[in-house]
């Protein structure tokens, strides 16, 4: 599975739209670009995912570029419960291929009122 | 609808002893996992099983011992603990079809295990 480069921290007010960037120069065609964050103390939470259409739904928007190298999760209307670690994946869409992935440090992201 | 649900949610052990994390999905998926989580590291595979009846090594399965008991059930063993071993565990669940459920991971709360 391809390498994704995330920045470690971000801020953002409270109300605003919170865009997180992540890189996947590397990725393959066929390769999925997958986002989970980690509040606090709990488990991974999946959010979206996509290949090469902008995908929404009712936790986020993913806007992948057209030669698919990087993306943008946002969140619309960040709230202090937003607060969290930010995990951007690449990966092949069969799920034998969930013991291959690397998960990185993600995106701390801190929402501020 | 409960997910995946591990227990138990804190523990202490001391060096040598051993014991088992239980893990549980009602989600029906063939496949579950087990990770680690320690500071300033990502999420490490331990133990991977497709499967009931089958399992798989991880990144770091050292000092850990699996069992898949049914379709719903994989435990992890740590048969004599080390203070290296402490660390937040979690376990996980998925699909492991070509279906269009995005083959989400869906993890339990963890559970932290301290060994002195």
């Amino acid at each position: 599975d391809a390498k994704t480069t995330q920045p470690p921290s971000m801020d953002c007010a409270e109300g605003r739209a919170a865009n997180l960037p992540c890189n996947h120069s590397t990725i393959s065609g066929n390769e999925y670009v997958y986002w989970y964050r980690q509040i606090h103390s709990q488990g991974p939470q999946y959010i979206i995912h996509g290949l090469k259409n902008n995908e929404t739904n009712e936790m986020a928007s993913l806007i992948i570029t057209e030669d698919r190298k990087s993306s943008t999760l946002i969140l619309p209307h960040a709230t202090l419960r937003d607060t969290a670690v930010y995990y951007c994946i690449v990966r092949f869409y069969n799920a034998g291929n969930n013991r291959k992935l690397i998960w990185g440090l993600g995106t701390s992201l801190a929402v501020n009122p | 609808n409960a997910g995946v649900t591990q227990t138990p949610k804190f523990q202490v052990l001391k060096t040598g002893q051993s014991m088992t994390l239980q893990c549980a999905q009602d989600m029906n998926h063939n496949s579950m996992y087990w990770y680690r989580q320690d500071p300033g590291m990502g999420l490490r595979l331990i133990y991977y099983s497709a499967s009931e009846g089958t399992t798989d090594k991880g990144e770091v399965p050292n000092g850990y011992n699996v069992s898949r008991l049914n379709k719903r059930e994989f435990s992890l063993r740590l048969e004599s603990a080390a203070p290296s071993q402490t660390s937040v565990y979690f376990c996980a669940s998925s699909d492991s079809g070509l279906v269009d459920s995005g083959n989400t991971i869906y993890f339990g709360e963890g559970s932290w295990l301290t060994v002195v």
